[in-house]
């Protein structure tokens, strides 16, 4: 069964950090691009990043670059979105998703910025 | 970017009946269409990709069309499980966007 389960998310202040992962399994991991989507309280999806196979090419939406980062590590089946600077309007809940193939999309991790 | 964009916002209707819901997108997305269900408290769920392509488990009386830049959701006939916002997504051109989502009531 094709699974991505993230991680990571809670609390933190006005230009605090933190770091997400994504476990993934039941597929071949180091095949896919993957991307971050975050989903603000009451608002629709945006996507704020995606990386490529081997992590040599990286994109992000413009609200979010310079702040954050995406990254992975293939050995492990394991993506990460760094998250720096964070505002309060970066409070949302962050998606691991696959769009190759059948899209597949985790449960999601709550980020909540706020002093 | 490419601006997706959902009517209606909110759509009325019964158990029973048949609800379409429509997506254009501001330039050719291709077959690169797909479309979500969300309930509250929930990742949004895939019905349809590449426009017409049921995700598994997804009932036949969900089917998606259309082409270019116009793209439909139908639900032949309405169950109580189907009240949820949908939204539309294309997958074609980065930034990858959705639309604003419809909500069935």
């Amino acid at each position: 069964e094709v699974q991505l389960v993230e991680s990571g998310g809670g609390l933190v202040q006005p230009g605090g950090s933190l770091r997400l992962s994504c476990a993934a399994s039941g597929f071949t991991f180091s095949s896919y691009w993957m991307y971050w989507v975050r989903q603000a309280p009451g608002k629709g999806l945006t996507c704020v990043s995606r990386i490529n196979s081997d992590g040599s090419i990286t994109t992000y939406a413009d609200s979010v670059k310079g702040r954050f980062t995406i990254s992975r590590d293939n050995a492990k089946n394991t993506l990460h979105l760094q998250l720096n600077s964070l505002r309060a309007e970066d409070t949302a809940m962050f998606y691991c998703v696959r769009f190759g193939g059948s899209p597949t999309w985790g449960q999601g991790t709550m980020v909540t910025v706020s002093s | 970017e490419i601006v997706v964009t959902q009517s209606p916002a909110t759509l009325s209707v019964s158990p029973g009946e048949r609800a379409t819901l429509s997506c254009r997108a501001s330039q050719s997305v291709g077959s690169n269409l797909a479309w979500y269900q969300q309930k509250p408290g929930q990742a949004p769920r895939l019905l349809v990709y590449g426009v017409s392509t049921r995700a598994t488990g997804v009932p036949a009386r969900l089917s998606g069309g259309g082409s270019g830049t116009e793209f439909t959701l139908t639900i032949s006939s309405l169950q109580s499980e189907d009240f949820a916002i949908y939204y539309c997504h294309q997958y074609n051109n980065w930034p990858f966007t959705f639309g604003q989502g419809t909500r069935l009531e």
